[in-house]
């Protein structure tokens, strides 16, 4: 069975431009997650999703993201337009849901503005 | 939010030694799972362990959830075993809590 799958797993773009980041979450799983690292710190969280609804968009910093999940099966997180603070990595993962909701991540995308 | 410490910041092990990891959190928790970065980055799931013991290999976590805190075991370390190893709960909200790691590196 495939795991979480996310792409690309490198970006590098010059502030102000957009970059649309995208995550493939295991097959079956409702529930789907956006986290980042940044700048060294903690892995936080940004937002989670169950099947195409945001269910807690609570950690998205600004209104320069935009994470959406057409059909509830893949992700996209764009961040329009992106400045020198975003550079970090972006997680996905996914879980089944329920009481016992172990999470999958992904690899990662590595997200470097210039 | 809550509040995860992971404990310690660095070590440096021989081959062969044995560790132990600690995380403490602030607060009840439905969920806590361990975690190991590997050196290209990715987040491979070691334990789901909101209570008790789990073992796995050369690898064994335990978790106090009435006392808040967990540990992690391993044994005859091996260089593949160098990364960070995260420790994470999740509340009532569904998403993780991370701490801030203990970074590993085994000595041949």
């Amino acid at each position: 069975e495939a795991g979480v799958t996310q792409f690309p797993s490198h970006s590098v773009i010059e502030k102000g431009q957009t970059v649309t980041l995208r995550c493939d979450p295991i097959s079956g799983h409702d529930n789907l997650y956006w986290y980042r690292r940044v700048m060294g710190k903690e892995i936080k969280f940004l937002l989670h999703f169950v099947k195409e609804s945001k269910q807690d968009e609570s950690g998205m910093p600004n209104n320069r993201f935009l994470a959406e999940r057409t059909g509830g099966t893949y992700s996209t997180l764009k961040v329009q337009p992106a400045e020198l603070e975003d550079s970090g990595v972006y997680f996905c993962a996914s879980g089944a849901g329920g009481r016992f909701n172990e999470q999958f991540f992904g690899p990662g995308t590595r997200l470097t503005v210039l | 939010g809550i509040q995860v410490e992971q404990s310690p910041p660095d070590l440096i092990l021989q081959e062969g030694a044995n560790s132990t990891l600690r995380c403490n959190f602030s607060d009840s928790v439905n969920n806590l799972q361990w975690f190991h970065q590997n050196p290209w980055g990715q987040l491979i799931n070691l334990f789901y362990i909101p209570s008790g013991t789990k073992q796995n290999g050369r690898l064994s976590a335990t978790t106090v959830a009435t006392e808040r805190y967990s540990l992690l075991y391993i044994s005859s370390s091996q260089t593949t075993d160098s990364g960070v190893y995260f420790c994470a709960v999740e509340r009532w909200a569904n998403n993780l809590f991370f701490g801030t790691g203990t970074r590993l590196t085994v000595i041949p």
